[in-house]
């Protein structure tokens, strides 16, 4: 069956330290994967998008790697700042028009 | 940037009214927008997608009769909770497409059904 997968519910780092999250999905071959931040009662926002054929992509602090042979993202922050608490989310695009979002993994970034 | 409203940002209700929420893209006309549910501490769920000038498409298990969703312009969409019961109580969160690759989403609203 198909599944998104991240790699824990909950993650704390300290302020300063690099945050890694991971994706993992099962029977899907996306031509893209994204990345969103979520804030409790908000919508997400887009962070990142990083294609099949693309093996990095940053955005000042942030670093995504996208392994198709895993079937894995990895999402960093570097130097993370409390404000960077939030829950972030991966999503592919399948087949059709829709996208798949993972659980999510709410980061907690302690001063 | 892209921008997508919502409205209301909260609702609440009694038990067998109707509900609507609008979803407007402010600054881009949307094809395509998209309907999402999200219960506490659990992922976004797709609804449905739903495509100006033609039915919305649902997913496995969404009752279209009770989501009843109209796009009938470029720039809006609405979605109407018909009959509400408690167990609709949930956070309603709409997004549009931009380009093939993008969603931006609404703030969300929450429905809270008594």
């Amino acid at each position: 069956s198909q599944k998104i997968e991240q790699n824990s519910e909950a993650l704390n780092i300290q302020e300063g330290k690099t945050a890694t999250l991971t994706c993992n999905y099962t029977n899907y071959s996306p031509a893209y994967l994204q990345w969103y931040r979520q804030d409790p009662g908000r919508g997400p926002v887009f962070l990142l998008l990083i294609r099949e054929n693309e093996k990095e992509k940053r955005k000042e602090r942030l670093k995504v790697t996208f392994d198709t042979t895993l079937k894995q993202s990895l999402f960093h922050i570097t130097a993370s700042q409390p404000a960077d608490s939030a829950t972030y989310l991966c999503a592919l695009r399948t087949g059709g028009q829709n996208f798949v979002f993972g659980p999510g993994t709410r980061l907690s970034v302690l001063p | 940037g892209a921008v997508v409203s919502q409205h209301p940002s909260w609702v609440i209700c009694k038990s067998g009214t109707s509900v609507k929420i609008e979803c407007r893209s402010l600054d881009f006309q949307a094809t395509t927008m998209f309907w999402y549910r999200q219960f506490p501490k659990q992922s976004l769920m797709l609804m449905a997608t739903s495509n100006e000038g033609s039915k919305a498409t649902y997913e496995q298990g969404v009752e279209k009769d009770k989501f009843l969703i109209n796009h009938a312009s470029l720039t809006l969409s609405t979605l109407t909770v018909t009959s509400a019961h408690p167990e609709d109580s949930s956070f309603y969160i709409c997004s549009a497409r931009l380009g093939a690759e993008t969603q931006y989403f609404g703030p969300g609203t929450r429905l809270l059904v008594l």
